[in-house]
């Protein structure tokens, strides 16, 4: 079983729609969580970043983190073409390894 | 500022042949991380290389290696190549202190294997 487990999609969706993509993991141990967005022919950027559990907003993302069923969420209101990429999330721990997990990615599209 | 850079872009090797790849960090970062990026597995860590030491090291095979350069240039080498080892390896900048520390990736090497 793999640390990091991600839905690999891809997933269509009009413009305008909310979409929720999600990661789930087996490590407790992971304390930091993040999501990437990489358009294709790039490398990832980061998009959001969250310590432990709880919510965090950032304009139209909202990153949501449950350390208790070890699932994390990305959420994108009003999604736009311009989201279409694949979105990535990733996880480090306290062990002073400096180690991403990262998970498959889900490709997503998002119909003008 | 600039941003991470990697060279070359796109590799085409035939099996038994050994690659080397580059990577020149954002100015001012010590650490330099390498991935591979393959469709089936996502992003894999190779390892991490702080101030010309490697600090981390993920599981990958002894013919995938590195180095770090004083000026924190690193540059990724992988021996003998297998079809298997086809694949985007992607390079990552940071300050390299602590986990809040944020990864800049680099836009990859594609390394096709024949």
């Amino acid at each position: 079983q793999k640390e990091v487990e991600q839905d690999p999609g891809p997933l269509s969706v009009p413009e305008g729609a909310i979409v929720s993509l999600n990661c789930t993991y087996s490590n407790s141990a992971f304390q930091y969580f993040m999501w990437y967005r990489q358009y294709s022919r790039k490398g990832p950027e980061l998009l959001m970043y969250t310590y432990s559990s709880g919510n965090k907003e950032d304009g139209r993302f909202t990153a949501q983190v449950d350390k208790s069923s070890k699932y994390i969420s990305l959420f994108i209101r009003d999604s736009q073409p311009s989201d279409s990429a694949t979105y990535l999330c990733a996880m480090s721990g306290t062990s002073g390894t400096y180690k991403y997990i990262f998970g498959t990615g889900t490709r997503l599209k998002v119909l003008a | 500022k600039a941003g991470v850079t990697q060279t070359p872009r796109y590799l085409i090797k035939t099996r038994g042949q050994q690659v080397t790849l580059s990577c020149s960090p954002i100015s001012g970062h010590r650490s330099v991380s390498w991935y591979q990026q393959t469709p089936g597995q996502g992003l894999q860590f190779l390892f991490e290389y702080f101030s010309e030491t490697q600090r981390n090291k993920g599981n990958f095979p002894g013919r995938f290696s590195g180095r770090q350069f004083s000026n924190s240039r690193s540059e990724m080498n992988v021996s003998t190549l297998e079809l298997g080892d086809s694949a985007l390896y992607l390079c990552a900048s940071s300050t390299g202190q602590g986990h809040t520390d944020t990864q800049y990736f680099g836009p990859g090497t594609r390394l096709t294997v024949l």
